[in-house]
């Protein structure tokens, strides 16, 4: 079974600050890591992907499977930053098809920037 | 980018009626998307994959014959609630993704569809 946990809930930082969201993962295979951000009243929306490799709005996020890890990571936070970040994973593509795609969520972390 | 849109935003019906969520991909072919429910304060959890032409594949602990899911286009799929009560009160979000596979493929999410069962 696969599994996310974004052990906090809630993180404040102020502007300027570093910041860094913790994911830690559980699956038997290969897996494909994401971070998705949901600005208020706003949609679902990835932010980046692990397989990319890409810098987005300034995050980066490293896999580790050594831990299993796939922390999100911004060295100075903004205060638009602020939003509900959800870490997900999914299994990779295979021929069958049959768990390509299927997400799995983490419960999220709010992030709150202070000016 | 691809948009997804959600019809309706938000639905109020009374207990013992029957539903129904579409979900459209505006912009691009789908022939996975997939459904989510999502509670107060809580992470998303997909209840189905929806393949185009196929029947649907869900998720344990979902009930088939209470949530109905139809991928009729390759820019339609339907959710229907059926003889919704009130512990069905949720916010529903689908996702679409786009084809390709592998590195090339990615989902874009709806705006969501609140339900209230009376």
């Amino acid at each position: 079974a696969q599994r996310v946990t974004q052990p906090e809930k809630l993180l404040s930082v102020f502007k300027g600050a570093p910041v860094e969201l913790k994911c830690n993962y559980s699956y038997s295979g290969s897996p494909e890591l994401f971070w998705y951000v949901q600005y208020s009243r706003q949609r679902l929306q990835l932010l980046l992907r692990h397989i990319s490799r890409e810098s987005i709005k300034g995050f980066t996020a490293d896999l580790n499977k050594g831990e299993t890890s796939f922390h999100l990571k911004k060295p100075f936070a903004q205060e638009e930053d602020s939003a509900m970040y959800y870490c997900a994973l999914s299994g990779r593509y295979n021929a069958g098809g049959t768990s390509y795609g299927k997400l799995t969520f983490g419960q999220g972390t709010i992030l709150t920037v202070h000016p | 980018g691809a948009v997804v849109s959600q019809h309706p935003s938000r639905v109020i019906c009374k207990s013992g009626t029957s539903v129904k969520i579409e979900c459209r991909s505006l912009d691009f072919q789908a022939t996975t998307m997939f459904w989510y429910r999502q509670f107060p304060k809580k992470s998303l959890m997909l209840m189905a994959t929806s393949n185009e032409g196929s029947k649907a594949t869900y998720e344990q602990g979902v009930e088939k014959d209470k949530f109905l899911i139809n991928h009729a286009s390759l820019t339609l799929s339907t959710l229907t609630v059926t003889s919704a009560h009130p512990e069905d009160s949720s916010f529903y979000i689908c996702s679409a993704m786009t084809a390709g596979g592998g590195l090339y493929s990615e989902q874009f999410f709806g705006p969501g569809t609140r339900l209230t069962v009376l």
